[in-house]
C-alpha cells in the first residue's frame, strides 16, 4: 500500500530564501507525481507534474525533482515570497489504482 | 485542462440537515473524484464517480451518507447527508482527463455544519 509522507509539516522562513519541500514514497513503481498549492479554506491549485521518466520539471520559481529508485521528490522554491505561503501538497499515481495518493502537506509562511 | 466550477463555496448548515455539493466540468471527462478534507488533514477520497455506472466509495464512507450523481459526462453531485458537527471539512471535486496530465480541482466547498 502506497503511503505518501512531507517533511516538515510546518516551514517559517523569511522573504527572499530559497527553500526545498520534501515528499516521500513508500512504492516506487508510480507513473507520475503532482505537486499542488493549497491557500486557506480553498481548493487546490496544481504546480508541477514529474512523469516516471523524467527526472525534474521547472515553472518559474519553482523546480520539482523526483528520484524514483528512492522513492523522493522534492519542491525547490527560489527567493520565496510572502505570497508563496500556502499549504504545499505531492501526490502520487500508480498505473491501475485509478486514483492520486496525497502527502501529510508542508505548511509554508514566508515572512515579510 | 478541464476548468471545474463548484458550488457552494461554503455554507454553515444546521445539524441533521444536508448539503449537496455541485461540480460542472467545461468539458466531458469519464473519471470525477470527490475528496473531503477536515480540518488540519490532508485529502481523504470519499468515492470515484463515473458516468453510467455507480459511484465507487472508499472505506469507510457510504452511500446513505454521501450519495452522489453522475448523470453525465460534464456534471455530478455529492450530497452530505444528516449533518453532524463531525462532517464540518472542505469538500473538492477533481477530474483527470488523462493520467498523464493528472489532477484538476474544484475550487473547494468550505462546509460547517453547527
Amino acid at each position: 500500500k502506497q503511503e505518501v509522507t512531507q517533511i516538515p509539516a510546518a516551514l517559517s522562513v523569511p522573504e527572499g530564501e530559497n527553500l526545498v519541500l520534501n515528499c516521500s514514497f513508500t512504492d516506487s513503481a508510480i507513473y507520475n507525481l503532482q505537486w499542488f498549492r493549497q491557500d486557506p479554506g480553498k481548493g487546490l491549485t496544481s504546480l508541477l507534474l514529474i512523469q516516471s521518466s523524467q527526472r525534474e520539471q521547472t515553472s518559474g520559481r519553482l523546480n520539482a525533482s523526483l528520484d524514483k529508485s528512492s522513492g523522493r521528490s522534492t519542491l525547490y522554491i527560489a527567493a520565496s515570497q510572502p505570497g508563496d505561503s500556502a499549504t504545499y501538497l505531492c501526490a502520487v499515481y500508480s498505473s491501475g489504482t485509478y486514483k492520486y495518493i496525497f502527502g501529510t502537506g508542508t505548511r509554508l509562511k514566508v515572512l515579510a | 485542462s478541464a476548468v471545474i466550477s463548484q458550488k457552494p463555496s461554503r455554507d454553515i448548515c444546521q445539524r441533521g440537515t444536508s448539503l449537496t455539493i455541485q461540480c460542472q466540468v467545461d468539458s466531458q471527462v469519464t473519471m470525477m473524484f470527490w475528496y473531503r478534507q477536515q480540518p488540519g488533514q490532508s485529502l481523504t477520497l470519499i468515492a470515484t464517480a463515473n458516468q453510467g455506472s455507480e459511484a465507487t466509495y472508499e472505506s469507510g464512507f457510504v452511500i446513505d451518507k454521501f450519495p452522489i450523481s453522475r448523470p453525465n459526462l460534464t456534471f455530478s453531485t455529492l450530497t452530505v447527508s444528516n449533518m453532524s458537527p463531525e462532517d464540518s471539512s472542505i469538500y473538492l471535486c477533481s477530474v483527470v482527463v488523462d493520467w498523464s496530465y493528472g489532477y484538476t480541482f474544484g475550487s473547494g466547498t468550505r462546509l460547517t455544519v453547527v
